[in-house]
């Protein structure tokens, strides 16, 4: 069965720490990646997402991430982290194979950061 | 342009009620999906409509249907309401049937008592 799984469920960091977000899936097939974040009080947003072509992407707000294929992992990664970042923070997949559009998401991640 | 919306924002039923969620999709938008948000938990996917049809489905009983308009807005329904299906209600839409990104409402908080 088809699983994304986020290594850490809660985070705390001081502002400007580097952060990394482990996440790694479970499909056999081609898949599209990508970071949703939802801020206190508002709706999951899209914090950036890979197709195909170069692994490393970039995101909003100076997140990037790694699509490494064969660890099949999806990290999030950002250098100096800001009070603002504060957030929870979903990894998803879904399939390209079929035109799927089922977003299979992980269990989130709460990133707390201190001022 | 306005993103995704969904009606209403909160929403408490009894346990064996029915209730119908709405959302209307980003505008360029033609692909709706449900997904359901437990309390801790990352979304799960409910099903997904695209030219007015059910196109795909998760692991959900009958008693969660849907319907999708000519106008690609959408409606949740679920029967015989259970304590269980308190949650919140996301509606996703997209381009293509969700062949790309696709975006989020601040959805619906269902409370069954």
């Amino acid at each position: 069965a088809q699983s994304v799984s986020q290594h850490n469920h809660h985070v705390i960091l001081s502002e400007a720490a580097s952060l990394e977000l482990g996440c790694n899936y479970s499909y056999g097939g081609t898949v599209n990646l990508f970071w949703y974040v939802q801020y206190p009080g508002q709706h999951l947003q899209l914090l950036l997402k890979y197709f195909s072509g170069d692994p490393l992407v970039k995101g909003i707000k100076g997140f990037e991430a790694e699509f490494i294929k064969s660890k099949f992992s999806f990290n999030l990664r950002k250098p100096s982290v800001q009070w603002s970042d504060t957030a929870e923070y979903f990894c998803a997949v879904n399939s390209r194979r079929g035109n799927t559009g089922k977003l299979i998401f992980g269990q989130g991640t709460t990133l707390q950061v201190k001022p | 342009d306005a993103g995704v919306t969904q009606s209403p924002t909160h929403l408490i039923k009894t346990r064996g009620q029915q209730v119908t969620l709405r959302c209307s999709p980003k505008s360029g938008h033609d692909t709706v999906s449900w997904y359901q948000q437990a309390l801790g938990q990352g979304p799960q996917f409910i099903f997904q409509y695209y030219e007015e049809e059910e196109r795909q489905r998760g692991n959900f009983p009958d008693r969660f249907s849907g319907h999708q308009f000519p106008n690609y807005s959408s409606e949740l329904n679920v029967n015989a309401l259970l304590l269980g299906d308190s949650a919140l209600y996301l509606c996703a839409s997209s381009r293509d049937r969700g062949r790309y990104e696709q975006y989020f409402g601040p959805g619906t908080r269902l409370t069954v008592t």
